[in-house]
């Protein structure tokens, strides 16, 4: 069973672009999560989709977006990027009724 | 705000010995909790999950969960230096989404 796959592994912005990171759950999860890592920081909740909605969003400008198409993968936009958005981006998916996040290996952000 | 309370550490223990890992939440509602094991660089991997008040053990790794108390624990036994890493706790809020702590960093000397 392939695990969840996240691309770019890494990513390098100029501040103020935009950046589009993606993700593709395991097979059969309907449930995907993204969440930030700042260097030195725990994980952060950013935004959590299920059957093509968003169902929930942490503390985050409106910059940092999303979406899930109908095969559940799902991509996370962040526009106007900032320095302070460098991070690793990390997304984890869940099926329906399961306990506990699989995570995807991550997208390193940075921005110069 | 819901929390989840880790020591960041380092805890340093021999290899071999019993590494003892803690976490509080404030959440009263969090029905689960699980722990997750990040290696330097690399994405969390679950290790453990609890929902029970009680022990639950897995071969070397034993989850404690004591919901009055609001505490939960990771016990690594005989641990070895490719435990080395920074754990994470997490507890759930509304049943669907995770809240982590910010780890406790491991290390085991050989």
């Amino acid at each position: 069973e392939a695990g969840v796959t996240q691309s770019p592994t890494h990513l390098i912005k100029t501040r103020g672009q935009q950046a589009t990171l993606r993700c593709s759950p395991i097979s059969g999860h309907t449930s995907v999560y993204w969440y930030q890592q700042a260097l030195g920081l725990g994980l952060q909740f950013l935004l959590w989709y299920d059957e093509g909605e968003e169902r929930n969003r942490g503390n985050f400008p409106p910059r940092f977006s999303g979406r899930q198409f109908p095969n559940y993968s799902s991509e996370l936009n962040v526009n106007a990027l900032e320095l302070e958005d460098s991070a690793l981006y990390l997304c984890a998916s869940r099926r329906e009724g399961g306990y506990g996040y699989t995570f995807g290996s991550g997208t390193r952000l940075t921005v110069v | 705000q819901k929390e989840v309370e880790q020591n960041s550490g380092p805890l340093s223990v021999p290899e071999g010995a019993i590494a003892s890992l803690n976490c509080t939440y404030s959440d009263r509602g969090s029905q689960s909790f699980f722990w997750y094991r990040q290696y330097s660089g690399k994405s969390p991997e679950l290790i453990m999950f609890i929902y029970s008040n009680g022990d639950k053990e897995d071969g070397r790794f034993t989850a404690q969960l004591n919901k009055a108390s609001q505490y939960v624990s990771l016990l690594i036994r005989d641990s070895q230096p490719s435990d080395s890493a920074t754990y994470l706790c997490a507890g759930t809020e509304g049943f669907q989404k995770l809240v982590f702590g910010t780890g406790t960093r491991l290390l085991v000397s050989p």
